[in-house]
């Protein structure tokens, strides 16, 4: 079936440094994405967002990009701090008005390096 | 505001054991969700509620129930669990934006 994918499992950066995080979805008719956080034993926590009628959003030290042409979605971390390590996932829906739940990718372990 | 709050946080059990978790969301949110998170896996969808008194499968339903009976609240049964169903639960609340919420998650062990 139709799912939302990560390209890698595992991450490391060193600390300053600028992550990006990548994700590939394969369900055209997404219009509706979101990168959640995910720390150790605890539940995700909502990043960012976007919708399938932008390209690009920015929060604090967070991007997110999207191309809709290759079905694929980045999350930049600018200065990437020891607070920033954790597992990061990329979810879509592709409904409009909240009544679908998620379709989760596999996620993605940040490792920030001193 | 204490947000998406779940009951209990671990528990473990027996294989044809009963049990419910329960849900709970102070936000006024019309939307609810339960997933379940195995390792090294994102979430999966088992079911969700749309509103007061309404239910409905999700991607992973086979072998839990759900009933939504009170708007802030949202409860997820297993009738008869089986080992398979070891997993960490979560459960999400949105209003119409589509932003999730998320619990702390429920730690299940079944035996």
């Amino acid at each position: 079936g139709e799912s939302v994918g990560l390209h890698l499992p595992t991450l490391s950066v060193q600390e300053g440094d600028n992550s990006i995080i990548n994700c590939a979805y394969s369900n055209s008719a997404s219009d509706y994405f979101i990168w959640y956080k995910q720390e150790s034993g605890k539940g995700p926590q909502f990043i960012i967002d976007i919708r399938s009628n932008m390209d690009k959003r920015q929060g604090q030290r967070v991007t997110v990009l999207l191309n809709k042409t290759v079905k694929h979605l980045s999350l930049q971390i600018a200065a990437t701090q020891p607070g920033d390590s954790a597992v990061y996932f990329c979810a879509e829906t592709r409904s409009g008005g909240g009544a679908d739940g998620l379709t989760f990718g596999k996620g993605t372990h940040l490792i920030i390096q001193p | 505001n204490a947000g998406v709050t779940q009951t209990p946080k671990f528990r473990v059990l027996k294989t044809g054991q009963s049990m419910t978790l329960l849900c709970a969301q102070d936000m006024n949110h019309e939307y609810m969700y339960w997933y379940r998170q195995d390792p090294g896996m994102g979430l999966r969808l088992i079911h969700y509620s749309v509103g007061e008194g309404t239910t409905a499968k999700g991607e992973v339903p086979d072998g839990y129930n759900v009933s939504r009976l009170k708007k802030q609240n949202f409860l997820l049964g297993l009738e008869s669990a089986a080992p398979s169903q070891t997993s960490v639960y979560f459960c999400a609340s949105s209003g119409l934006r589509n932003e999730q919420f998320f619990g702390p998650g429920t730690r299940l062990t079944v035996l």
